[in-house]
């Protein structure tokens, strides 16, 4: 079974700063998807990136980016220019490329992210 | 947004009492999930739905179930709530592109 740990329950970051959350996860599989979310005091969780294992180029959406390390099974989410809105829950989380389980995601256990200003 | 609305979104009862929660998505995805969250666990698997009237057991299965009778509607049951089940409860769905949506939660308390 695949298994996700964030090792960081907490981060703090500046506003206007940069802050990676790191994520490690254990698979014996080639193929599968890394999936980031947000989920702010509305407990609304957000789609904030994926990254798809077969590719090699990290994923970017604006101030959001990856660092997909295969090998190493790392996959990191820098927060470039930190905004008080960024104030949230992070999950990191693995979706196998087969569809067992009807494609469901294991999720880590999450790391708060507080934004200073 | 996958227009994912739960219902209800707070609710508070007492041990031993049956409870349903409502999923209701308009985006006709296929999958959908119920998950459970709570301090020091994420979010952790119940149940899932591959399509109507066709669902299986997650990792945290046992005192829920679920049904399915329309593609819009995902039930989730507690037959005899427990404190053990005092949770914030998600709905989501999955798209094509298997990514997740999710409802915005329903928190339950169980006294």
């Amino acid at each position: 079974a695949q298994t996700v740990t964030q090792s960081q329950p907490e981060m703090s970051v500046q506003e206007a700063e940069t802050v990676t959350l790191s994520c490690t996860y254990d698979t014996s599989e080639s193929d599968y998807y890394l999936f980031w979310y947000k989920q702010p005091p509305s407990r609304q969780m957000i789609l904030v990136i994926r990254q798809e294992a077969y590719k090699q180029q990290n994923a970017t959406e604006n101030r959001f980016s990856v660092n997909f390390q295969k090998a190493a099974k790392s996959f990191s989410l820098k927060i470039s220019d930190s905004q008080l809105g960024d104030a949230a829950m992070y999950f990191c989380a693995y979706r196998s490329y087969i569809n067992t389980n009807a494609g469901k995601s294991t999720f880590g256990d999450g790391t708060t992210l507080t934004v200073k200003p | 947004d996958a227009g994912i609305t739960q219902s209800p979104r707070h609710k508070v009862t007492e041990t031993g009492t049956p409870v349903t929660l409502r999923c209701h998505q308009t985006e006709n995805h296929r999958y959908m999930y119920w998950y459970r969250q709570d301090p020091g666990h994420g979010l952790r698997l119940i149940h899932y739905s591959y399509g109507v009237k066709d669902t299986d057991k997650g990792e945290v299965s046992d005192g829920y179930s679920v049904s399915r009778s329309k593609t819009e509607d995902f039930l989730l049951t507690l037959e005899s709530a427990t404190s053990s089940q005092t949770s914030v409860y998600f709905c989501a769905t999955r798209t094509v592109a298997y990514e997740q949506y999710f409802g915005p939660g329903t928190r339950l308390t169980v006294t």
